[in-house]
């Protein structure tokens, strides 16, 4: 098992500039998440999906889309750059049989994105 | 919804060094409680988890955690720490909602 990948590692992006970062899991997991990382704010996340086609916003939405067409896969929609956006994005699943309860979260190794 | 403080933002300490780091969350309900740790340059990785039972878990690496529902707290501790215990460690809780939330991290360093 690969467990969890993203691509790309690195990324210099220019403001207003779109892109998408891709999250792919291989081990079936129903939930999915997306968290952004900056300097001494731990992680905060941006969206989550609890299966292929339902996702929902996080503590910090804004500036950001998703979509979960598959179970393996969850990409991260950055539509208009801003330098608020530099941080490192990381990817993460869990099986979580429901009732509210999180799983472990397995987590994928991260995309550094700086917007200038 | 669920909230979780470390209290220590550096901890810096030599080899054989005990380490405790502080951990509280604040919802009241039933959850589950997890530390998470990340080496320089790598993703996280779970050093331990709690879900119900005894309230002393036992993780990876010689680390444990002590849940103590009274006091809202999942303090982090390793007798004896290594130089590769380097690293930044984060406590994470659930509040019944799907979702987990992250305390701010501690840096952990370890002076050989």
């Amino acid at each position: 098992n690969a467990g969890v990948t993203q691509t790309p590692k690195f990324r210099i992006l220019k403001i207003g500039q779109s892109m998408t970062l891709q999250c792919t899991q291989d081990m079936n997991h129903n939930y999915m998440y997306w968290y952004r990382q900056d300097p001494g704010m731990g992680l905060k996340l941006i969206y989550y999906s609890v299966g292929a086609g339902i996702t929902d916003k996080g503590e910090v939405p804004n500036g950001y889309n998703v979509s979960r067409s598959t179970t393996e896969d969850f990409p991260l929609r950055l539509e208009l750059a801003a330098p608020s956006q530099t941080s490192v994005y990381f990817c993460a699943s869990s099986y979580t049989p429901g009732q509210g309860f999180v799983n472990e979260q397995f987590f994928g190794p991260g995309t550094r994105l700086t917007v200038l | 919804a669920q909230s979780v403080s470390q209290h220590n933002h550096h901890v810096i300490l030599s080899e054989a060094a005990s380490l405790e780091l502080g951990c509280n969350y604040s919802y009241g309900g039933t959850v589950n409680l997890f530390w998470y740790v990340q080496y320089p340059g790598q993703h996280l990785q779970l050093l331990l988890k709690y879900f119900s039972g005894d309230p002393l878990v036992k993780g990876i690496k010689g680390f444990e955690a002590e849940f103590i529902k009274s006091k809202f707290s999942f303090n982090l501790r390793k007798p004896s720490v290594q130089w590769s215990d380097t690293a930044e460690y984060f406590c994470a809780a659930d509040s019944n909602d799907y979702k987990l939330s992250f305390g701010a991290g501690t840096t952990v360093t370890v002076r050989a």
